[in-house]
Parts: structure tokens; C-alpha cells; sequence
């Protein structure tokens, strides 16, 4: 069974041009969140979604970010027009979910790492 | 609002020696509390969870932590360390509204 995997893992973008960052979940999961990591800092959530729903993007920036996770495919985490304060490492982890709609276990890919120039 | 913290910025041991890694949390009920490791350039492995139960809890790698409410601690500790160790330590909680929130995490290094 493979793992959380993410695609690109390096990313590099010149300002102003649009960053797509791609999550495929494991095997069964129908839960994908993504978080951003700044140099030095800790994990911070970003949004939260199920398959063709947007549950909770309460972390995610208000202009330029979007995600979507469709009925088929990746989940998808876009930025449009980068700045330099975009560049981070990008993580998306998946959960199964369970009974009652409650995930505890998150397993994370291993990132993407965005640089803008 | 829950929040995590990890008061060691960066924490340098001996290789063998014991270590112990501190984590503190703020949420109003029980929360679900993890332990994740990173090393460079890489993703997050999951060491170990605590959801309910026994306080003290084994995880991989030889890791283990122990939940204390009344201090509203989650230290994780292990008992002699290998070189392989070192990496970033990340505390987490999950408060029930479907995310993380993690600690600013600990940086582990191994000295021979």
C-alpha cells in the first residue's frame, strides 16, 4: 500500500506565476489536509476536504490559495500569482476517516517544497 | 482555541544517553495527542498517539510518552539515543475539529 505521495517535491516559481502542488491520498482515505511549514516554524493548518467538498479551509489565505480534491484524481492546492513569502514546504496527509465522521490518525507525503525567485 | 508547546527549541545529547522532549498543550477537554518526527528534507513519520487509556504509551523506534492532565503534559522520552535520532521533533493535537495543530517542534541533535 503506498503511501501519502506529492508531486512535485521541488517547485520553483518566479514571482507573480502560479504554483499547483498535487496530493494523492493513500489507498482508501477520502480525508486530505494540507499544511504549510515556514522556514523554522512548526506545521500550520490550511484546509480540510473530502472528496469533491471543501469541509474547513479556516487556514488558508484569503486571496491567491485555493485547494479542490475531485471525484477522480489528485487533490489540488493552488497559488496563484507567488510571492516570496509563499516559499515553504507544503505538506498533504490523508485520513480514512472513521464512524461519526471523525479522523484521528493523519498520515502525512513528503512534501513539496516551494521556492519563489 | 487548542495550542501546543514545545519549549526546547534545540536540545543536544550524547549518543546513548536518555532524552526527553517536552510538549504542553492547551485545549479544554481530553485531547488526542501525537508525537511526529522529521527528518531533513523529508515528510513526518508518526512515533506514537494517545487517545485514551493507559498514560503511558510505546511507540516505534523505541520511543515512548506519557500523558499527565493534571500537568497537561505529553513529554516524550527514550532511554538511550542513537545517532540516528537526530531530526526534528513535532508535538500535536487534535481537538476534534479535523486538524493538527502542532508545537514549533525540537530539534534533535546527536553528539558521539
Amino acid at each position: 500500500n503506498a503511501g501519502v505521495m506529492q508531486n512535485p517535491r521541488h517547485l520553483v516559481r518566479r514571482r507573480g506565476q502560479e504554483a499547483r502542488l498535487r496530493c494523492s491520498p493513500m489507498k482508501g482515505h477520502s480525508h486530505v489536509y494540507w499544511y504549510r511549514q515556514l522556514p523554522e516554524e512548526g506545521l500550520k493548518f490550511m484546509v480540510y476536504l473530502q472528496k469533491e467538498n471543501i469541509i474547513d479551509e479556516s487556514g488558508m489565505p484569503k486571496e491567491r490559495f485555493s485547494a479542490e480534491f475531485p471525484k477522480e484524481g489528485p487533490s489540488i492546492l493552488r497559488i496563484q500569482q507567488v510571492v516570496r513569502g509563499d516559499s515553504a514546504a507544503y505538506f498533504c496527509a490523508s485520513s480514512p476517516g472513521v464512524a461519526g465522521g471523525t479522523s484521528y490518525e493523519q498520515y502525512f507525503g513528503p512534501g513539496t517544497r516551494l521556492t519563489v525567485t | 482555541a487548542q495550542s501546543v508547546t514545545q519549549p526546547d527549541i534545540h536540545i543536544t545529547v550524547s549518543e546513548g544517553a536518555s532524552l526527553e522532549l517536552r510538549c504542553n498543550y492547551s485545549y479544554g477537554a481530553t485531547p488526542y495527542l501525537f508525537w511526529y518526527v522529521q527528518s531533513p528534507g523529508q515528510g513526518l513519520q508518526l512515533l506514537l498517539k494517545y487517545f485514551s487509556g493507559d498514560t503511558l504509551v510505546q511507540g516505534i523506534k523505541g520511543f515512548e510518552a506519557e500523558f499527565k492532565r493534571s500537568q497537561s503534559s505529553f513529554n516524550l522520552r527514550k532511554p538511550s539515543v542513537h545517532w540516528s535520532d537526530a531530526a526534528e521533533y513535532f508535538c500535536a493535537v487534535f481537538a476534534g475539529n479535523e486538524k493538527l495543530t502542532f508545537g514549533t517542534g525540537t530539534r534533535l541533535t546527536i553528539i558521539p
